[in-house]
């Protein structure tokens, strides 16, 4: 596609329930990262993969969060037993497999989480 | 102590004036640097990349401080579509980006 997709766009969960959300990242890209933007708060870096490695998972919160990109393509980062505290966007970013120094990577438009 | 740090603002300034935000990065080991713009309820965009000369994009300017571990960014003539909050990143030898709070920016008419 033209740029990074997430899906849904919004997710009301009830406390203590599962979500999955979704990142399509640019064709061809390489390298796709997830973060967390509570409001009034920039981004918090979670997690990072290269293909279908995950390189970097040390901005995970917690054990409930999980994220996969099993073909090194479409990522899901799933959320256990949701929290009050895990309200906020959750952003997605791509980048190509090579970049300069000074490359900025394009986010996807994210998903908001309510969890009541 | 957060790696990137920022006046979250808010700014109010009449349409025209001149705005600068600086923020500041505790990593000396960063090596690029951001301003990214966020709209409300929007992704972040990449504004402009900051290099250690200073650059310039327009009415935008900014500028890299390795000494002192700080970046400026400054808008002049600004105009009521600059209204944004403005993001400060960086980013070390690894992939990821560490953004700051965020600057909230009012332009009035």
């Amino acid at each position: 596609g033209a740029g990074v997709s997430q899906s849904p766009r919004y997710k009301v969960a009830k406390r203590g329930q599962d979500v999955a959300l979704r990142c399509d990242p640019i064709s061809g890209h390489v390298s796709l990262f997830w973060y967390q933007q509570a409001l009034g708060q920039g981004p918090e870096f979670l997690t990072y993969f290269q293909n279908e490695a995950q390189l970097d998972k040390s901005g995970l919160p917690s054990d409930r969060f999980f994220a996969e990109r099993p073909e090194g393509s479409v990522s899901t980062l799933k959320i256990q037993r949701t929290q009050q505290e895990d309200s906020a966007v959750y952003l997605c970013a791509s980048s190509p497999r090579t970049q300069p120094l000074n490359y900025g990577y394009t986010f996807g438009s994210g998903t908001r989480l309510t969890v009541v | 102590r957060k790696e990137v740090e920022q006046d979250p603002g808010p700014f109010n300034v009449p349409e025209g004036a001149t705005v600068a935000f600086n923020c500041t990065y505790s990593n000396s080991a960063s090596q690029s640097f951001f301003w990214y713009r966020q709209d409300c309820r929007k992704e972040p965009k990449l504004l402009m990349s900051v290099y250690s000369s200073g650059n310039e994009d327009g009415r935008f300017t900014a500028q890299l401080n390795r000494a002192s571990q700080y970046i400026s960014l400054l808008i002049r003539d600004s105009k009521l579509s600059d209204s944004a909050t403005y993001l400060c990143v960086v980013r070390g030898g690894a992939q990821k980006l560490v953004f700051g709070q965020g600057t909230r920016l009012t332009i009035n008419p």
